[in-house]
């Protein structure tokens, strides 16, 4: 099982650009990674995936090393919205399952 | 277009008593998996379904069973429901049932057991 590990959680200001790196260091090689965002009572709001180098979306860029055992979620010029629970995640080659951890509780502030 | 699908949003349920909950998956989409998410934690796997057949189980009891129906639709059913079954159940789809696939989730059924 691919575990990953993440800052429990960050404060930020608005306007700023926050990043959080997660490490996973017994990823598999056709595994993929996935980020989602969860508002309290809400289902999680998938932000990004990738599998090697960098992806960038209207929302996010995910930076990933060489080595894929970490990956580093960028939100830029973050709003006080962005106040939620983000989760990295292995999406496994095999199978589909999604194994969540307990998230980086990110705080923006005024 | 339409998200993942879930009802009921929420509901209120007797120690002891059973429950269904349905959902219906992003159109297209033919694999449907459960999620359980207890208050404070991330949410834990239950079930995958693809193609009408169980693909993943994760490590709940046998009261807990799904299926899946011809037009990719899903039931969760929980039976002799416990205090400790009350959370928020997920619902998630995507294309197949291969990994790399992108996951949706619905909002999600409060389940609350009284």
């Amino acid at each position: 099982l691919a575990k990953t590990t993440q800052p429990i959680s960050m404060d930020s200001y608005e306007g700023q650009e926050v990043n959080i790196t997660c490490s996973h260091n017994n990823i598999a090689t056709n595994d993929y990674i996935t980020w989602y965002q969860q508002f309290p009572s809400q289902g999680p709001r998938f932000i990004i995936q990738g599998y090697k180098t960098k992806v960038t979306n209207e929302v996010a860029s995910l930076f990933i090393p060489a080595d894929r055992k970490s990956s580093t979620l960028s939100l830029p010029r973050v709003s006080l919205s962005d106040t939620a629970v983000y989760y990295c995640l292995v999406n496994k080659a095999a199978g589909n399952k999604l194994t969540f951890g307990g998230g980086t509780r990110v705080l923006v502030k005024p | 277009d339409a998200g993942v699908t879930q009802s009921p949003t929420h509901l209120i349920k007797t120690r002891g008593q059973h429950v269904t909950l349905r959902c219906s998956p992003i159109s297209g989409h033919k694999s449907v998996s459960w999620y359980q998410q207890v208050l404070g934690q991330g949410p834990q796997f239950i079930f995958q379904y693809y193609e009408k057949e169980e693909r993943g189980r994760g490590n709940f009891p046998d009261r807990f069973s799904a299926r899946q129906f011809p037009n990719y639709s899903s039931e969760l059913n929980v039976n002799a429901l416990l205090l400790g079954d009350s959370a928020l159940y997920l619902c998630a789809s995507s294309l197949t049932s291969q990994g790399g696939n992108t996951i949706y989730f619905g909002e999600g059924s409060w389940l609350t057991v009284v």
